[in-house]
């Protein structure tokens, strides 16, 4: 299965201020996913990352809010931006190769708003 | 909406107990997965069930999918140390559907 690299782990963050975090995968990869996880706390998807065009976003995050990128096969970008201490959270790139049902994850970015 | 209800929340055994969870919803998947997260780190993937009545086993770890599809339950023999962690059932229904996530179980084994 693919390895996800994604960085940072984690970040201290001032509020009003974005962070934009990356997710390399080691392989070309069919679909890849952002999510958002509370610790200890199930995920929650923010959208799914197209390539090439804008991304899909689920009901209650808006592109304005975390902007992402996907200009290639196997890297996508998330920016939260203008941060509150609300969205203090870890944040998980995910993806899927093909016809395979399970989902690889990054390590996650543990990100804290102060 | 596709709700998956986990349970229990929360368990914590002696190392060499047996346990059962489970991972229950009203509507019906094509496949379901179960991911253990330890803490910094991402779910990992143990296994994908895709047939009603489907026995899986992963060493230690047997998983079942309901006959309905409904439903899943994950029974760890023996339990070990290593085996904490957060467990997620997760349910997909079609090839290119979202993935729908319970809310977990934290297992705590003590030595």
């Amino acid at each position: 299965s693919a390895v996800i690299s994604q960085k940072p782990s984690r970040d201290i963050c001032q509020r009003g201020t974005s962070l934009t975090i990356q997710c390399q995968v080691d392989s070309q990869v069919t679909m890849m996913f952002w999510y958002r996880q509370q610790p200890g706390q199930s995920l929650t998807l923010i959208a799914t990352a197209n390539q090439g065009s804008e991304a899909t976003y689920e009901s209650g995050f808006v592109i304005d809010k975390f902007p992402i990128s996907r200009p290639n096969l196997t890297f996508s970008t998330l920016t939260v931006s203008n941060m509150s201490p609300e969205d203090s959270s870890i944040y998980l790139c995910s993806a899927i190769q093909g016809a395979v049902y399970g989902y690889t994850f990054g390590s996650g970015t543990r990100l804290t708003v102060v | 909406t596709q709700l998956l209800e986990q349970s229990p929340q929360f368990l914590s055994i002696q190392e060499g107990e047996n346990l059962t969870v489970y991972c229950n919803s009203s509507s019906v998947f094509s496949s379901l997965q179960w991911y253990r997260q330890e803490p910094g780190e991402g779910p990992v993937l143990l296994v994908t069930v895709v047939t009603g009545g489907e026995v899986k086993k992963l060493k230690r770890l047997t998983f079942q999918f309901g006959d309905a599809r409904k439903d899943s339950s994950l029974h760890i023999t023996a339990a070990q140390p290593g085996d904490t962690g957060l467990y997620l059932c997760a349910g997909k229904n079609g090839a290119n559907s979202k993935l729908t996530f319970g809310k977990g179980i934290t297992l705590s084994v003590r030595p």
